[in-house]
């Protein structure tokens, strides 16, 4: 059963750093691209990036919010997927959804077939 | 890039069709067929219910179709059932390697 688990998240001051994990089993974690989507308060879902399987360089790419201030990363010894956010603004306040595919440069992933429950982040003062 | 246009909410009776809507632009809809629709229950993880505009997941209802005509997207769900009380997002690749969301319709069985 595949399964993605998000942790990491809780309230950090604006400014600060934050590191989620996402924690995949149930399936072969190197051939799949990882993506991070968020949801904010009341709000709909944004894409936050996504990073690629080794094969096609572990390459990342990033929505022009986020860009600068996020890193996503992967180890493939523990099937995690990472994202360090940094600089962290009050509109980032959201839940932080990681999500398996989202590349269009593998046709069976391009789109999100499984995600995570969230984890929340908050930017706070 | 902006996101997609949903209705927030659409209702319809037990076993009514109901059709949500999803309007992008020409740099993402209409120019991809990348369409996909996720389902989400309060507290539970996102499920996807249709990819590639009007593929149909594995163990998915044949109840759930999409479409997409010009710049917008609309996914359908007929015979509708109370299980279906849901918010359902749209998605959209929009180039560049890129996604965008739409904002979410919570579907009301009455």
């Amino acid at each position: 059963e595949v399964q993605l688990v998000e942790s990491g998240g809780g309230l950090v001051q604006p400014g600060r750093s934050l590191r989620l994990s996402c924690t995949a089993s149930g399936f072969p974690f190197g051939d799949f691209a990882m993506s991070w989507v968020r949801q904010t308060p009341g709000k709909g879902l944004e894409w936050v990036g996504f990073i690629r399987n080794k094969p096609f360089g572990a390459t990342t790419e990033y929505a022009a919010s986020v860009k600068d201030r996020f890193t996503i990363s992967r180890d493939e010894s523990k099937s995690i997927a990472y994202l360090q956010m940094n600089g962290l603004r009050t509109e980032d306040t959201a839940v932080y959804y990681c999500a398996r595919g989202g590349t269009i440069e593998i046709s069976t992933q391009n789109f999100f077939d499984y995600w995570g429950q969230g984890t929340l982040v908050t930017v706070s003062s | 890039q902006s996101a997609l246009t949903q209705p927030a909410s659409v209702s319809g009776s037990p076993g009514q069709s109901i059709t949500i809507s999803c309007t992008g632009t020409s740099s993402d809809v209409g120019s991809y067929n990348l369409v996909s629709w996720y389902q989400k229950y309060p507290g539970k993880a996102l499920k996807v219910v249709i990819y590639e505009v009007t593929e149909r997941p594995s163990g998915v209802s044949n109840r759930f179709s999409g479409s997409k005509s010009g710049n917008s997207a609309s996914l359908t769900i007929s015979g509708l059932q109370a299980e279906d009380e849901a918010d359902y997002y749209c998605s959209s690749y929009a180039g560049g390697s890129a996604w965008v969301f739409g904002g979410g319709t919570q579907v009301t069985v009455l």
